[in-house]
């Protein structure tokens, strides 16, 4: 089992509609939960970022981690055309200079 | 807002050549890493380095090397590029000692033929 596996997608939405990507992973050491938005032709950027279990929201982005479950989640509320763009989940121990564990990523496509 | 600056945006190389792919930035960031992404295979990092003439391997080391002479600029050498190094390679860097906010450069697509 791969230590982090993410829907290889690719999605597509309508505007407006709610999109959820989601994580699972294996490893019990992994206490920071990561979402990186890579925009076609650029490198990825830091979009969420929560530490252990819970929910996270800023605007219209929920991020959730389950640890009992080892799944992390990232929801999208009114999904724009500008929200297309491949999504990375990424996840870390904590300790200092951890390494990130990327997932592959997943495409999504809001049509307007 | 930190900006990471990769040298290239594409580059072609024959096989056998050695490649020198440059990344400089510019928040006196501690740490400064290589990954490569690939379809279907995500991204993978390479090597990383958390202080100057510092290096350590990454999950796919073999067939690259590093250096970091300066604080602010992290090289990744191809010694003699191969086809399977054909990639999208990402710079990035952190700061301090937890790396779950990463700052990537926008990347140099090679292809070695």
């Amino acid at each position: 089992q791969k230590e982090v596996e993410q829907d290889p997608g690719p999605l597509s939405v309508p505007e407006g509609a709610i999109v959820s990507l989601n994580c699972t992973y294996s490893n019990s050491a992994f206490q920071y939960f990561m979402w990186y938005r890579q925009y076609s032709r650029k490198g990825p950027e830091l979009l969420m970022y929560t530490y252990s279990s819970g929910n996270k929201e800023d605007g219209r982005f929920t991020a959730q981690v389950d640890k009992s479950s080892k799944y992390i989640s990232l929801f999208i509320r009114d999904s724009q055309p500008s929200d297309s763009a491949t999504y990375l989940c990424a996840m870390s121990p904590s300790g200092a200079n951890s390494k990130l564990t990327f997932g592959k990523g997943i495409t999504l496509s809001v049509r307007p | 807002d930190v900006k990471v600056t990769q040298s290239s945006r594409y580059l072609v190389k024959r096989t056998g050549e050695k490649v020198f792919l440059e990344c400089v930035q510019d928040m006196d960031h501690e740490n400064m890493f290589w990954y490569r992404q690939d379809p279907g295979l995500g991204l993978r990092l390479i090597y990383f380095s958390y202080d100057v003439k510092m290096k350590e391997k990454g999950d796919i080391p073999e067939g690259y090397s590093v250096s970091r002479e300066k604080k602010e600029r992290f090289s990744l050498i191809l010694e003699s590029a191969s086809t399977n190094q054909t990639s999208m390679y990402l710079c990035a860097s952190s700061f301090g000692l937890s790396n779950e906010k990463l700052f990537f450069g926008s990347g140099t697509q090679l292809s070695v033929l």
